[in-house]
């Protein structure tokens, strides 16, 4: 069963330093998300992208933040100057056609020490 | 501004019996999802809701839509411990890409 993966599974950072999330979105999908899922709290919608450009960004998604899609297979998410308040559970997202059911990555723990 | 709404937060209850989550959302919306999450595991897709009146039904779980009263329920029937898990609905505001997720209703299902 087709699925999306993402690397790593585990990531700790030092505070400041720049960190890219990894994600192979399910293979004929055309929307991609980034969600994010502090310790024990709801999940945040972060971004979508579609046809090689972001469709919709929520307030979390600030400057400091950033996707691209640099191939056709990989799909990440940078953040360019970490905070501990960074520290969550960051899952992408992969749908063939918005606004069907979205299918979840097993996610990356993110860990800003 | 969309805001999603779960209760109860919390659940304990005993196998066998039966129980319902609500979710209540604060704007228009037709679509409507529900996931299932295990501890440090990823967000399994349950259903998808896409008119008024839709109702689907898994196993154990079945779920509803009333979009007039903006009201989902996730009704467990004669619960078993494998149901034990965290329960989000979450909605797809009109015209919006993005997902809004209620905070989610912790389920412990004790024999």
């Amino acid at each position: 069963e087709p699925e999306v993966t993402q690397t790593p599974s585990h990531q700790v950072t030092q505070m400041g330093q720049e960190v890219i999330l990894r994600c192979v979105p399910i293979s004929n999908h055309l929307y991609f998300y980034w969600y994010r899922q502090i310790l024990g709290q709801k999940v945040e919608f972060l971004v979508s992208f579609y046809n090689n450009e972001i469709s919709e960004k929520s307030e979390i998604f600030d400057d400091q933040f950033s996707v691209e899609r640099p191939d056709g297979s990989n799909f990440t998410l940078k953040i360019r100057s970490t905070k501990l308040e960074d520290s969550a559970m960051y899952f992408c997202a992969s749908s063939d056609n918005s606004p069907t059911e979205a299918f979840f990555g097993q996610g990356t723990r993110l860990t800003v020490v | 501004e969309l805001k999603v709404e779960q209760n109860p937060l919390f659940l304990s209850m005993q196998e066998g019996k039966n129980y319902t989550i609500y979710c209540n959302y604060s704007t228009t919306s037709d679509r409507l999802y529900w996931y299932r999450q295990d501890p440090g595991k990823s967000l399994e897709s349950l259903f998808v809701l896409l008119s008024n009146g839709a109702v689907k039904q898994e196993g154990r779980l079945m779920a509803s839509l009333d979009t007039k009263a903006r009201l989902s329920t996730l009704h467990i029937t004669a619960a078993v411990h494998d149901l034990s898990a965290t329960y989000f609905c979450a909605v797809l505001g009109a015209g919006a890409d993005g997902l809004t997720f209620g905070k989610g209703t912790h389920l412990i299902i004790q024999p």
